[in-house]
């Protein structure tokens, strides 16, 4: 399956502070990228659809100033969480979707990297 | 937007028991169905798929059946063992929708 990779794996930041999590596609360029949180035993919510070049989709209830999305290329997406707060504290995924119906590829299936863990103290 | 019910949250089972999860949609123009497999900690894999032109798929230990007129599909695991335990997710739709999740035990 595709490759994609999630950067750091775990954080801890100062309350106040902004932490950036990076998301990348290893060996397939992505216009679209997806980012999720998830809280222990919980289910994965989405909170925005990011797009290469342009404004990203953010889900309701989702602060868009507070967690702040760039895709700016094909095989990047960002996640800053700015202003950190304890409740912030979480694990993200980002996930991405290759293109086209090409072996090994399926055309919708999504492949998530391997997660971060944010912890705000 | 869509709405995804997963069924049952917690399943335990007895090593070489089958194990099923259910799963039902809302949005009836969704044509994509993935089940995700996530141990602790990791990131959710996906273990198989079923598109809406057919009705079950099956891979090895692992099978998944459709009812787009009943609008539900669900995940079967035959001969379970101690490495299945995790978490399964069900998703709907090209920008998925996940299910609440079933956390599936599994006894030696």
């Amino acid at each position: 399956g595709a490759v994609v990779s999630q950067h750091p794996s775990r954080v801890i930041c100062k309350s106040g502070t902004s932490v950036k999590i990076e998301c990348r596609s290893l060996d397939f360029q992505a216009t679209t990228m997806f980012w999720y949180r998830q809280f222990p035993k919980k289910s994965l919510m989405l909170m925005a659809t990011s797009n290469e070049g342009s404004k990203a989709t953010y889900e309701q209830g989702v602060e868009k100033d507070k967690f702040l999305i760039n895709h700016a290329s094909l095989t990047l997406s960002t996640l800053t969480v700015t202003s950190a707060h304890p409740e912030d504290s979480s694990f993200y995924l980002c996930s991405a979707r290759p293109p086209g119906t090409a072996f090994p590829y399926s055309g919708n299936t999504i492949y998530f990297g391997e997660g971060s863990w944010l912890t705000v103290v | 937007g869509e709405n995804v019910e997963q069924h049952p949250s917690t399943l335990s089972v007895q090593e070489g028991d089958s194990a099923v999860i259910k799963c039902t949609y809302s949005d009836s123009a969704s044509n994509y169905f993935p089940w995700y497999k996530q141990e602790l900690g990791k990131r959710p894999q996906l273990i198989i798929d079923i598109r809406s032109n057919v009705g079950e798929k099956k891979d090895q230990r692992i099978a998944v059946t459709l009812n787009k007129t009943a609008k539900h599909f669900s995940l079967h695991i035959t001969e379970t063992q101690p490495e299945d335990s995790a978490v399964y997710f069900c998703a709907a739709s090209r920008i998925p929708t996940f299910g609440r999740g079933t956390s599936l035990i599994v006894h030696p």
